[in-house]
């Protein structure tokens, strides 16, 4: 079973809009965080990542929110563009194997229009 | 990213052959990873190797098998190809003294009719 789960799996928004991408995990053992981002034809490259020990992490657009009560992160694209259209993993890893073990979520295909 | 080639880009075979799908790397990068990706699954994990001596299953290693000839390369074979091994196969490297970031090839298509 999906031990990280995404939502939605696609999303249409805007030029200037926010996207809003979110993540669930089950396992507490999680303790990195990260998002990668995939063209069409290429593969997927890190975007931003979080650790548990914060609650918000932003670079330049892109924003993690990270709740662990609620074992839930998403991300936040502000001021969307359409070079941004794009699918994006969320994904998890414990410092058992030092992150190296991922477990990716769904995915969501991204659309911005114009 | 050119520093982690995969070959071929694409390949279509038959049910029950045998297939074996490369990954080179110029990084030094230790850590090594095969991933096949399916529409709504995301990625899934199928084998890691931590060096050459140090190889691991991830979630879905049946029908799989791998070799760590060297540093730089880490092959993927499928010993006789099903349909459902249809997908979008991708590797990746990391270097866990520097970050957890992981550096995916281009991929390689796979279908097996």
């Amino acid at each position: 079973q999906q031990q990280v789960k995404q939502s939605p799996q696609s999303l249409i928004v805007q030029k200037g809009g926010i996207s809003i991408i979110n993540c669930a995990y089950e396992n507490t053992a999680f303790d990195y965080f990260p998002w990668y981002q995939q063209f069409p034809g290429k593969g997927p490259a890190l975007l931003i990542a979080i650790r548990p020990d914060v609650s918000e992490k932003k670079e330049g657009r892109f924003t993690i929110s990270f709740n662990k009560s609620a074992k839930q992160f998403s991300l936040h694209i502000m001021d969307s563009q359409p070079g941004d259209s794009a699918t994006y993993f969320c994904a998890a890893s414990s410092g058992e194997t030092s992150g190296s073990r991922l477990t990716f979520g769904e995915g969501t295909q991204l659309t911005v229009n114009p | 990213d050119a520093d982690v080639t995969q070959t071929p880009r694409n390949r279509i075979t038959k049910t029950g052959k045998r297939i074996m799908l490369e990954c080179s790397q110029t990084k030094g990068h230790d850590r090594m990873y095969w991933y096949r990706q399916d529409p709504g699954l995301g990625l899934r994990l199928i084998y890691y190797s931590f060096d050459v001596k140090d190889i691991n299953k991830g979630e879905i290693s049946d029908g799989y098998s791998v070799s760590r000839q060297a540093q730089a390369k880490f092959s993927l074979s499928l010993e006789s190809a099903i349909p459902n091994q249809t997908a979008l196969y991708f590797c990746a490297t990391s270097d866990y003294r520097v970050s957890n970031e992981q550096f995916f090839g281009p991929g390689t298509r796979l279908t097996v009719l």
